[in-house]
């Protein structure tokens, strides 16, 4: 079965700097999709990026960007310039290319400090 | 932009009663989907829905949990006699067949309270 570990229930973070939360991942296929999911104290779960494995290419959107290993099943996210807005819980989850159902890690919980 | 919406967001029942967890997603999207968060825990898959089946269900999603698409829109989650363990945020994703259904959209959640 597919298991997803963040190995840092908090982090913590100055604004306007960079931080990097860690993700890792157990699974035999080969094909998959990651994805990081933000939720804020409103509980919403929000998309912040997502990586399909068949590209070598680290996905990127504004702040926000990944170092995507598939070697070593890690798949990081990295926030810069850090903002108040950015402080919330990080899932980390994992799909199969054929399957429906998403895992999910136990979360990381950021904060930025002003 | 549209969005997946949940009602309520926040129920409260006694034990052994039923309760439906209502969903709207967005609209053309055609793959449907339920996870639980109990307090301080992972995000858990239960159930995925297609084409008017379930495609796929989750150990958690016993028979005492039922889904239903039942006017087009809506997308429903009956627990039939919900237990204190049950009590959790609910939420309800929806995926568009454009996307093959990998992006999952999640609504904002119900929270169930189940005394």
């Amino acid at each position: 079965a597919q298991t997803v570990t963040q190995s840092q229930p908090e982090m913590s973070v100055q604004e306007a700097e960079t931080v990097t939360l860690s993700c890792t991942y157990d699974t035999s296929e080969s094909d998959y999709y990651l994805f990081w999911y933000k939720q804020p104290p409103s509980r919403q779960m929000i998309l912040v990026i997502r990586q399909e494995a068949y590209k070598q290419q680290n996905a990127t959107e504004n702040r926000f960007s990944v170092n995507f290993q598939k070697a070593a099943k890690s798949f990081s996210l990295k926030i810069s310039d850090s903002q108040l807005g950015d402080a919330a819980m990080y899932f980390c989850a994992y799909r199969g290319y054929n399957n429906n159902d998403m895992r999910f890690g136990a979360g990381t919980r950021l904060t930025v400090k002003p | 932009e549209p969005e997946v919406t949940q009602t309520p967001s926040h129920q409260v029942t006694q034990m052994g009663q039923e309760v439906i967890l209502r969903c709207v997603p967005i609209s053309n999207h055609l793959y449907f989907y339920w996870y639980r968060q109990i307090l301080g825990q992972k995000v858990e898959f239960l159930v995925s829905f297609y084409n008017n089946e379930i495609s796929e269900k989750s150990e958690i999603f016993d028979d005492q949990f039922s889904v239903e698409r039942p006017d087009g829109s809506n997308f429903t989650l009956k627990i039939r006699s919900t237990k204190l363990e049950d009590s959790a945020m609910y939420f309800c994703a929806s995926g568009s067949l454009r996307a093959g259904g990998n992006e999952q959209f999640f609504g904002p959640g119900t929270r169930l309270t189940v005394l």
